[in-house]
């Protein structure tokens, strides 16, 4: 079966612009979580999604948003880009929960200029 | 709180000899713990998870954990690396309800010919 999907692959934005990311889970699978990661932080946690409704946060300031579609499709935006948010921003997702492991897709690369 | 700790952030074997990546984790309550791996360009991969079962886990690619609750690790050893092989390795605990993971900041495995 198809992997993780996330588009675009490759994105190069301007300070204080905003971007969409998208992720396509694995079919049957309704859990989405995002992450980032930076030469500097490593891979931090986002958010996490079940069912449309986010069950949990990590600290990233309110920019950072996220939602799901009931097709468990989930998309990413980020406003107001500046520069330390450019990362490698990863979708994983899994069938309920992660306690068997996160199916990790290849990731967006963002830069902002 | 939940944290991992990965010693020694970049480790060199030559071809043919034991592979042993270190993570030590910290976990309020049984740990869920995962091993991924990362090709350049790419996203996370699953080796390995312990869900508390046998402490010993055997993966994908002949890697092999093992669980010591004691010593509060989880270190990946492969007898035998391969050149491909070369990639960075992620150790990661979940959180209690497995809907987050916390990721050591990764250890690159460098093998020589």
């Amino acid at each position: 079966k198809a992997g993780v999907t996330q588009t675009p692959r490759y994105l190069i934005k301007t300070r204080g612009q905003q971007v969409t990311l998208s992720c396509s889970p694995i079919s049957g699978h309704r859990s989405v979580s995002w992450y980032q990661q930076t030469p500097g932080q490593g891979l931090q946690f986002l958010f996490e999604y079940f069912s449309e409704t986010q069950r949990n946060k990590g600290n990233f300031p309110g920019r950072f948003s996220g939602r799901q579609f009931s097709n468990s499709r989930s998309e990413m935006n980020v406003s107001t880009l500046e520069l330390g948010d450019s990362a490698l921003y990863l979708c994983a997702s899994s069938s309920v929960t992660g306690n068997y492991g996160y199916t990790f897709g290849s990731g967006t690369r963002l830069t902002v200029v | 709180a939940q944290s991992v700790t990965q010693l020694g952030s970049h480790v060199s074997v030559s071809e043919g000899a034991l592979v042993l990546l270190r993570c030590n984790y910290s976990s309020s309550v049984p740990p869920y713990l995962f091993w991924y791996v990362q090709y350049p360009n790419q996203g996370l991969q699953l080796l390995l998870k312990y869900t508390s079962a046998a402490t010993l886990v055997k993966g994908i690619n002949g890697f092999e954990a093992e669980f010591k609750k004691s010593e509060t690790s989880f270190h990946l050893t492969k007898p035998s690396a391969h050149m491909s092989d070369a990639a960075e390795y992620f150790c990661a605990v979940s959180d209690d309800n497995f809907n987050k993971f916390y990721f050591g900041s990764g250890t690159k495995l460098n093998v020589k010919p």
